[in-house]
C-alpha cells in the first residue's frame, strides 16, 4: 500500500507561470517531508522540506504547502524555468523512524516549456 | 558539500553474475541506505544500516544483501544478477534522529543491465 502518493505521472507548463505539484500521505505517523529534484542519469538532489508544525516554508521561487487535516501537501514553483524540467519526488518521514528513513512517491516529471 | 559517491555510473552484467554496488561517504554519517528507481515506481529502499555492520531490510530486499564493514562504506550486493534487477540503484546518506531531522544525500546513481 502506497502511503506517499503523486497522482500526476507528468505536468508541463508555460515559462514563467506557476507549478504546482501535488502529494497525498496516508500515514498520520509521518512528520516532517520533503521534496526533492532529480534529472536523468543523476541522482535526486534535495529542495526544500517542511515540518508538520509549519503549514508552509518558501525558499526562493520555491513553496512548500502542508495542509494536515486532508493529508496533503504541495510544491509551488513561481515562476517556472525551463531549468527546472525534471522528476520531482515527494518524501515523507516520522522524526523517530528509526535510521531517519524516507517513503518516497512515484514522481511527477515537470516540463517547462520556453 | 557532502559527498556521496559510486563506484561505477554504468555497469552491464550478465544473468547469474555476482555483482557489488559500492558507495562511500565522506560526511561521517551514521545512515547510509540504497534504494532502486524504476519509472512509476519512484525510489524504493533495498536495505539500509545505521550503524558499522548493522543493517535492515527495506522494503524490497530480495535478491540482494549489503555489508557495512566501515562507517564510510556502504556495499550492496546481488548475489545472483537476474534481468528483472535492471534498474537504476541509487545510494543515500543522512545524519542520525537524535542529530536533528534532515534529508538524505544521494549519489550520483549507477545504471545497470543485466543482460
Amino acid at each position: 500500500d502506497q502511503q506517499v502518493k503523486q497522482n500526476s505521472p507528468s505536468l508541463s507548463v508555460q515559462e514563467g507561470r506557476i507549478s504546482i505539484l501535488n502529494c497525498d500521505y496516508t500515514n498520520s505517523m509521518f512528520d516532517y517531508f520533503l521534496w526533492y529534484k532529480k534529472y536523468p542519469a543523476e541522482g535526486p538532489t534535495f529542495l526544500i522540506s517542511i515540518s508538520s508544525i509549519k503549514d508552509k516554508n518558501e525558499d526562493g521561487r520555491f513553496t512548500v504547502f502542508l495542509n494536515k487535516s486532508a493529508k496533503h501537501l504541495s510544491l509551488h514553483i513561481v515562476p517556472s524555468q525551463p531549468g527546472d524540467s525534471a522528476v520531482y519526488f515527494c518524501a515523507a518521514s516520522s522524526y523517530m523512524e528509526y535510521g531517519n528513513k524516507l517513503v518516497f512517491g512515484a514522481g511527477t516529471i515537470l516540463r517547462v516549456k520556453s | 558539500d557532502v559527498k556521496v559517491t559510486q563506484s561505477s555510473r554504468y555497469l552491464v552484467k550478465r544473468t547469474g553474475e555476482k555483482v557489488f554496488l559500492e558507495c562511500v561517504q565522506d560526511m561521517d554519517h551514521e545512515n547510509m541506505f540504497w534504494y532502486r528507481q524504476d519509472p512509476g515506481l519512484g525510489l524504493r529502499l533495498i536495505y539500509f544500516s545505521y550503524d558499522v555492520k548493522m543493517k535492515e531490510k527495506g522494503d524490497i530486499p530480495e535478491g540482494y544483501s549489503v555489508s557495512r564493514e566501515k562507517k564510510e562504506r556502504f556495499s550492496l550486493i546481488l548475489e545472483s544478477a537476474s534481468t528483472n534487477q535492471t534498474s537504476m540503484y541509487l545510494c543515500a546518506s543522512s545524519i542520525s534522529p537524535g542529530q536533528g531531522v534532515g534529508g538524505q544525500y544521494f549519489g550520483p546513481g549507477t545504471r545497470l543491465t543485466v543482460t
